[in-house]
């Protein structure tokens, strides 16, 4: 079976800090990763996704995220940290399969301190 | 501009209530679905539909109902039965192999 893990629950980062959020995938056969934001009171917005092609993947806001197949992740990335970052992640990941459905993590929380 | 539009933006039910959800979509996509988001629980799947007049049970459909009369549309009703409803509501649909656009959500609160 497909899943998504997210190993923290929250992640606290000073500003102008690089930051790191975390990613690990399991699924049968080739991925499809994506990173998408949450903002309170607010639906999910799409930040960046990896189908093929080049492991670092650069995405909306300065954010990217490095494919690693032999790690099975996909941590996201940005190497200096606005406060306008503070936000909910998620990582999700989808398997080419019939149902195609996206499969999330349950998210980390991510907080800049100024 | 394209774009999944969900109302009410705040919703309350009575004890006993069936309430219904609206998502609408001008995105062209096939798929749709509705997700339910608690405190610390990340997205848990109520219902998902692939096709106009198909959908599928999710991982928490017990007490929810949809319909899917037009591409276009894919109403969540809350019924009666659903007996802890107080969440936020997220609707997204998407296309074969792309991601999911998100609508802004759905605040339930059962009164």
């Amino acid at each position: 079976a497909q899943s998504v893990a997210q190993p923290e629950d929250q992640v606290n980062v000073a500003e102008g800090n690089p930051l790191t959020v975390k990613c690990t995938y399991s699924v049968s056969g080739n991925p499809y990763l994506f990173w998408y934001v949450q903002y309170p009171n607010r639906g999910l917005q799409f930040l960046l996704k990896y189908i093929t092609g080049d492991n670092l993947v650069k995405g909306s806001y300065g954010f990217e995220a490095e494919f690693n197949k032999s790690q099975t992740s996909f941590h996201l990335k940005k190497p200096s940290a606005l406060v306008s970052d503070s936000a909910l992640y998620f990582c999700a990941v989808r398997a080419v399969r019939r149902d195609d459905k996206i499969i999330f993590g349950k998210g980390t929380r991510l907080h800049i301190l100024p | 501009d394209g774009g999944i539009t969900q109302s009410p933006k705040y919703l309350f039910r009575k004890e006993g209530q069936n309430v219904t959800l609206s998502c609408e979509q001008n995105l062209n996509h096939d798929a749709m679905y509705w997700y339910r988001q608690d405190p610390g629980q990340g997205l848990r799947l109520i219902y998902y539909s692939q096709i106009v007049n198909d959908f599928q049970k999710g991982d928490i459909a017990e007490g929810y109902s949809v319909s899917r009369e037009k591409k276009e549309s894919f109403p969540l009703t809350v019924t009666s039965a659903q007996k802890n409803p107080t969440a936020f509501y997220l609707c997204a649909s998407s296309t074969p192999g792309r991601g999911y656009t998100f609508g802004s959500g759905t605040r339930l609160t059962v009164v």
